[in-house]
């Protein structure tokens, strides 16, 4: 089993919609969780950090369920600028990131 | 004003070639890496640096030689270059407290292609 797996998609969703995106890891002695965006031929930026009560930020909400060993983003009212490779991330602890290789977002008109 | 740069942006160069990359944060942080992303767009890391020392070292053939002059700096050498190492080379840095997660910034990366 792969240590991280996410769905490639790539999703194709309209403005507005609301779309959701699974990430399942493989170790559980996982302690950190997040989501990073990589626009197109750009570098990767942290979008928002998983915590297990869920959190909120904006349209964008991640959950951690450790027992099934899955996060989750869901994102709603998507905006064209949500247009993006959404990558699930995770470290056992320290600075070492383990990145999966990521879902595609494409939002249309 | 970049946080992380990384030069150069492109490279193109024949197999068996040797060439640097270079990265310089202006960020303050004690910590920096080099990341492979392949065509497949995996994301690896391949080093880490924290305040000129190596912390972590994946299994990266020893064609690749990190080199990192001052906390600010970590430069990746690549000797004998092949066709599989074809990919977007991007380095990082983060603050070096333990305990909570530190964010990673990442640099605009340097798409290397080898012919």
């Amino acid at each position: 089993r792969k240590e991280v797996e996410q769905d490639p998609g790539p999703f194709n969703v309209p403005e507005g919609a609301t779309v959701a995106f699974n990430c399942t890891y493989s170790n559980s002695a996982s302690q950190s969780f997040f989501w990073y965006r990589q626009d197109c031929r750009k570098e990767p930026k942290l979008l928002m950090s998983v915590y297990s009560s869920g959190n909120e930020d904006g349209r964008f909400t991640a959950q951690l369920n450790r027992a099934s060993q899955y996060i989750s983003l869901l994102i709603r009212d998507s905006k064209l600028s949500d247009s993006a490779t959404y990558l699930c991330v995770f470290t056992g602890g320290g600075n070492k990131l383990t990145f999966g290789t990521g879902t595609q977002l494409k939002v249309e008109l | 004003d970049t946080a992380v740069s990384q030069t150069p942006k492109y490279l193109v160069t024949q197999m068996g070639n040797d060439k640097s990359i270079k990265c310089e944060q202006n960020l303050g942080h004690d910590t920096m890496y080099w990341y492979k992303q392949d065509s497949k767009k995996f994301l690896k890391i391949m080093f880490s640096y924290n305040n000129k020392e190596l912390i972590i070292n994946e299994t990266v053939p020893n064609r690749f030689s990190p080199k990192s002059p001052d906390k600010a700096h970590l430069n990746l050498h690549i000797n004998s270059l092949e066709l599989g190492d074809s990919a977007v080379y991007f380095c990082a840095s983060s603050q070096a407290r333990t305990g909570d997660f530190n964010e990673q910034f990442f640099g605009p990366g340097t798409r290397l292609t080898v012919l």
